[in-house]
């Protein structure tokens, strides 16, 4: 499976935007790129997934590097309830296996 | 919440006993997946299901196993729990490829 890379921790404030990068250099063509979070003491939630084009939802944005070897994940207007870890997958075209690597914990101050 | 109920959502058991653990949805979704998390090591991949019985191992499979006779059970088995099998356990399940998952509240496993 590919690797990401997150940074461990990031911080923000509120209502301000959070862009939360992730490397993923050896990404191939089938790859999809899925972001999620986890909330403290919950299980994971979705946040939004995309293969080449920058994805929006209403939750947050993706944007994907034209290489494709990077993307971020784009939060307009931080709130305290985003204070969660946030997990940068890659999920391989064909197979429908979901591996987290560790994420990044945001942290968003008042 | 989507429809998945993980049971029991608390255990304590001793070191060697059997545990059975149960994931049960009502959503009629495909894919099923078992994760543990530790402190430091983020969620990791266990086993998962891409349809009744049809299974496959994750990234730490050893020491587990797991049955899906209907679509709306995922059972993960400690044959004989060791403490480093202590741990949170998280179900989760998906509709189709490509498409969101859902995870489950969790069970936390003691093995004492």
């Amino acid at each position: 499976d590919a690797k990401t890379t997150q940074p461990n921790s990031m911080e923000s404030n509120e209502e301000e935007p959070v862009h939360l990068p992730c490397n993923h250099s050896t990404i191939s063509g089938t790859d999809y790129i899925h972001w999620y979070r986890q909330l403290p003491s919950q299980g994971p939630e979705y946040v939004i997934h995309g293969l080449t084009s920058n994805v929006n939802n209403r939750m947050a944005s993706l944007a994907i590097a034209e290489d494709r070897k990077s993307s971020t994940l784009i939060l307009h207007r931080a709130t305290l309830r985003d204070a969660a870890v946030y997990y940068c997958i890659l999920k391989r075209g064909g197979s429908e296996k979901l591996v987290f690597g560790k994420g990044t914990k945001l942290t968003v101050n008042p | 919440d989507a429809g998945i109920t993980q049971s029991p959502r608390h255990k304590v058991t001793e070191t060697g006993t059997p545990v059975t653990l149960r994931c049960h949805q009502t959503e009629n979704h495909r894919y099923m997946y078992w994760y543990r998390q530790d402190p430091g090591h983020g969620l990791r991949l266990i086993h998962y299901s891409y349809g009744v019985k049809d299974t496959d191992k994750g990234e730490v499979s050893d020491g587990y196993s797991v049955s899906r006779s209907k679509t709306e059970d995922f059972l993960l088995t400690l044959e004989s729990a060791t403490s480093s099998q202590t741990s949170v356990y998280f179900c989760a399940i998906k509709d189709r490829p490509n498409t969101e998952a859902f995870f489950g509240q969790g069970t936390r496993l003691t093995v004492v």
